[in-house]
Formats: structure tokens, sequence, C-alpha cells
């Protein structure tokens, strides 16, 4: 079964510093990997996806993430964080299973930015 | 653009009552889903549906029903609200059904279970 792990609840970071967010997933065959944000009160929006190809993926506002096989990780970076960052960020991972895929979410990681 | 809509925002809900949440998306989508989202759980999927009159169970189906009549409506039932179907409810819908789509979700619906 394909599975997430999205390491911690919650990462506080300062404004203008690194956001990292870490993402692992479980997996026998390639997969197709996403990150959502969601900000309060709202529904989940797509910041980027991995498909093929390019295994560093830039994605909306400022943030992007690397594939890296070896590992089985799809960590979410960004230079220099802003105050709206601030949100809940979904990792997820799907496979084309034939008829039908499933789209699988990890846990997700509250992001803080402090003043 | 409306996207994903999903009425009402906030509902509560007496145990054993039943309701309807109502989810339509006006983009044409073959693939819709429905999503529960608990603290420190992520989002675990409920049922989904590949087409007009076409439905399948998720990891957590017990509880729930769903039908499709329309490619644009996608409605879920609590058949018998209990406490523990307390929680935030998304839909989603997607182009196609294939792996490497885009989910599109709505703002969600929250609800409460007494």
């Amino acid at each position: 079964a394909q599975s997430v792990t999205q390491l911690g609840s919650h990462v506080s970071v300062s404004e203008g510093a690194l956001v990292l967010l870490r993402c692992n997933y479980s997996s026998s065959v390639p997969p197709y990997l996403f990150w959502y944000v969601q900000y309060p009160n709202q529904g989940l929006q797509l910041l980027l996806k991995y498909t093929t190809g390019a295994t560093l993926v830039k994605g909306i506002n400022g943030f992007e993430a690397e594939f890296k096989k070896s590992e089985t990780s799809f960590h979410l970076t960004k230079p220099s964080a802003h105050m709206s960052d601030a949100a809940e960020y979904f990792c997820a991972v799907s496979y084309s299973t034939g008829a039908n895929s499933k789209l699988t979410f990890g846990k997700g990681i509250t992001l803080s930015v402090r003043p | 653009n409306a996207g994903v809509t999903q009425t009402p925002k906030f509902q509560v809900l007496k145990t054993g009552q039943s309701m309807t949440l109502q989810c339509a998306q006006d983009m044409n989508h073959e693939y819709m889903s429905w999503y529960r989202q608990d603290p420190g759980m992520g989002l675990r999927l409920i049922h989904y549906s590949v087409g007009a009159g076409i439905t399948d169970q998720g990891e957590v189906p017990n509880g729930y029903n769903v039908s499709r009549s329309t490619t644009e409506d996608f409605p879920l039932r609590l058949l018998s609200a209990a406490p523990s179907q307390t929680s935030v409810y998304f839909c989603a819908s997607s182009w196609q059904r294939e792996a490497n789509t885009e989910a599109f979700f709505g703002q969600g619906t929250r609800l409460t279970v007494v």
C-alpha cells in the first residue's frame, strides 16, 4: 500500500529564513508526488507536483521540491519565508493503478512564521 | 469561476440524525471524491466516483453513502450521525482519473455531531 510520512506536525521559522518541510513515501513503483497547501478555513490548493522528467520541481509562491528516488523523498523548500506562508502543508502520493488512481495524503505539517 | 462548491459550510447534528453534504463542480471533471480531515490524521478518502453512475469506497466508507447521478454533483449522505463523524469534510474533483492530475478542493464542511 502507498503511504506518505511527514515528520513532525509543526515547524516554526523566522520571516526570511529557509523553509524545509520533509516528506518521504513508500513505493514499489514510480510515484506521482504532490504538495498541497491549506490556508486557514480554506480548502487545499496545489503548490507543485512531480510526475516525470526533471526531478527539481518549481511551484507557486517561490516553493520548490526535489524528487530523490534513492532517498524516497520529496522535501519542500523555500529560500525565504514570508508571513503569508503560514499554513498547513500536505504531501501526497498517487500511483497509476489501472482503472482508478487514489491520492494518499500525509498527516500534514503546520508552518508558523515568526516576525 | 466557481470551481468546487460545498454546502453547508457548518453543521451541527444530533446523534442519530441524517443529513446530506452537497458538492457541485462546474469544470466538467470526471473524477470526484470525498475526504474527511481530522487533527493529526491528514485527509482520508471516504468515497470516490470516476463518472456519472459509478462510485466506489475509499479508506473510511462506513457510515457514509454516495451517489453520482450527474457529472456535476456528488452528494455525501450520513445515514445516522455519530460523534465519531465529527470532522471537516472536503469534496475534490479532477479532470481525469489519471494519477498525475491535480485535484481541486472545495472549502469544506465543518460537521459537529453531539
